[in-house]
């Protein structure tokens, strides 16, 4: 089991250049979140899927887009980079919650963005 | 909005000296969670508390979750440099296990 992984790992990109993240997780979880992490502020929530063909909206999304086709990948886009988006990306999964019960989620080892 | 802060933000511990973080919420949680970031590394979950009042130990570290459910701390008994990291609260938000994370407290322990 690989758990939840990430391409790339680093990516150095310019201003108004576009990308695409590419998270897949092996674990059969329906859930799964986009966070960004800067220094100081802990992990933000980008996007979140709740299940293949779903999408939503977390607390930072402006800037991003995301698609989730297949259950397994959960993609993160960035049409037109800003050095505001230079940041540490996770990835995260977690299985769907029953009756009130929170569960781990499981990160993958990110991707470090430089927007210049 | 709701919020969740920890403290304090760093701290460095010489080895064998205790450590301890705080977190607490703005509002009441059903559960918090706990994590760990190694330097250079990906957040590994640690525990959930879920009862009021709880204590949960785990070799040297040892989790309480508070009486009214708003706030929780880590200590971790004579530390040791494979405890350094950032250390991550995080509690329930807006359902679909979506977590609300606190800023984190950085350990640095030196031999």
């Amino acid at each position: 089991n690989a758990g939840v992984t990430q391409t790339p790992k680093f990516r150095v990109l310019k201003t108004g250049q576009s990308m695409t993240l590419l998270c897949a997780q092996d674990m059969n979880h329906e859930y799964m979140y986009w966070y960004r992490q800067d220094p100081g502020m802990g992990l933000r929530l980008i996007h979140y899927s709740v299940g293949e063909g779903t999408t939503a909206k977390g607390e930072v999304p402006d800037g991003y887009n995301v698609s989730r086709l297949k259950k397994q990948n959960f993609l993160l886009g960035l049409e037109s980079a800003a050095p505001s988006q230079t940041s540490v990306y996770f990835c995260a999964s977690s299985y769907s919650t029953r009756w009130g019960a929170n569960y781990e989620q499981y990160f993958g080892p990110g991707t470090r963005l430089t927007v210049t | 909005g709701q919020q969740v802060m920890q403290i304090p933000q760093y701290q460095h511990v010489q080895e064998g000296e205790d450590f301890t973080t705080y977190c607490n919420s703005s509002t009441t949680l059903s559960n918090i969670q706990w994590y760990k970031q190694r330097p250079g590394g990906h957040p590994v979950f640690l525990i959930q508390l879920v009862k009021s009042g709880e204590v949960k130990k785990q070799k040297r570290l040892t989790f309480q979750f508070g009486e009214a459910k708003k706030n929780s701390s880590l200590h971790i008994t004579a530390t040791q440099t494979t405890d350094v990291g950032t250390y991550f609260c995080a509690g329930p938000t807006g359902g679909y296990n979506k977590l609300i994370f606190g800023a984190g407290t950085r350990l640095a322990v030196h031999p």
